[in-house]
């Protein structure tokens, strides 16, 4: 089967920095993708890894070791806007093929 | 603008009534996929399909039926046999190759009279 786990949730305080972890064990993997959710919107793509290491983009950055089954998204310079939830994704060997997600971590930013 | 196009926003089904669920694109994407999310739940795929006039059954497709007659569109209809509907649906689609990310519609809540 596949699994992917996230923290449930998480709280920080504005301009603070904080890492949302996610662990996978997938039949095949392809690459990583992270989304962000605001309650009652639609998903929107933030970034994906498909080579171990770091990418960044601007205020957020996101890391993966494929050996360990292991990603994370770092968020900086925190914004009240930043409130939300963050959803891991894997991407199997197949091209097309849908995305299998994590519950998602939900995010509460506080002043 | 391109995008995914999603509608109703909200919708409610009576017992035993069967409703369909809206999703055209003008990404020019090859796939088109339907997820459900439930409270505190993450998404979880319904159908999908990688090209006109084929589809394939995701991990909780009883209940829901598909089509894809056009390029540009994937209504999804929850049938009666599905006992337990009201959720938040997405739609999402996609360029069919490795590691392409999936853009998404507003999303359908739909709810139970």
């Amino acid at each position: 089967g596949q699994n992917i786990d996230q923290p449930t949730e998480m709280t920080a305080t504005e301009g603070a920095i904080v890492q949302i972890n996610c662990t996978y064990q997938t039949s095949g993997f392809n690459g990583l993708f992270w989304y962000q959710q605001h309650a009652g919107e639609a998903p929107t793509f933030l970034s994906y890894n498909v080579l171990d290491g770091l990418e960044e983009k601007g205020r957020f950055s996101s890391f993966l070791s494929r050996s360990k089954g292991y990603s994370y998204l770092l968020l900086k310079e925190l914004q009240m806007k930043d409130s939300a939830s963050y959803l891991c994704a894997v991407s199997l060997n197949q091209a097309g093929t849908a995305l299998i997600f994590g519950k998602g971590t939900t995010l509460s930013v506080s002043s | 603008d391109g995008g995914i196009t999603q509608s109703p926003k909200y919708l409610f089904r009576k017992e035993g009534q069967n409703v369909t669920l809206s999703c055209e694109q003008n990404l020019n994407h090859d796939a088109m996929y339907w997820y459900r999310q439930d409270p505190g739940q993450g998404l979880r795929l319904i159908y999908y399909s990688q090209i006109v006039n084929d589809f394939q059954k995701g991990d909780i497709a009883e209940g829901y039926s598909v089509s894809r007659e056009k390029k540009e569109s994937f209504p999804l209809t929850v049938t009666s046999a599905q006992k337990n509907p009201t959720a938040f649906y997405l739609c999402a689609s996609s360029i069919s190759r490795f590691n392409q990310p999936q853009h998404f519609g507003d999303g359908t809540r739909l709810s139970i009279l």
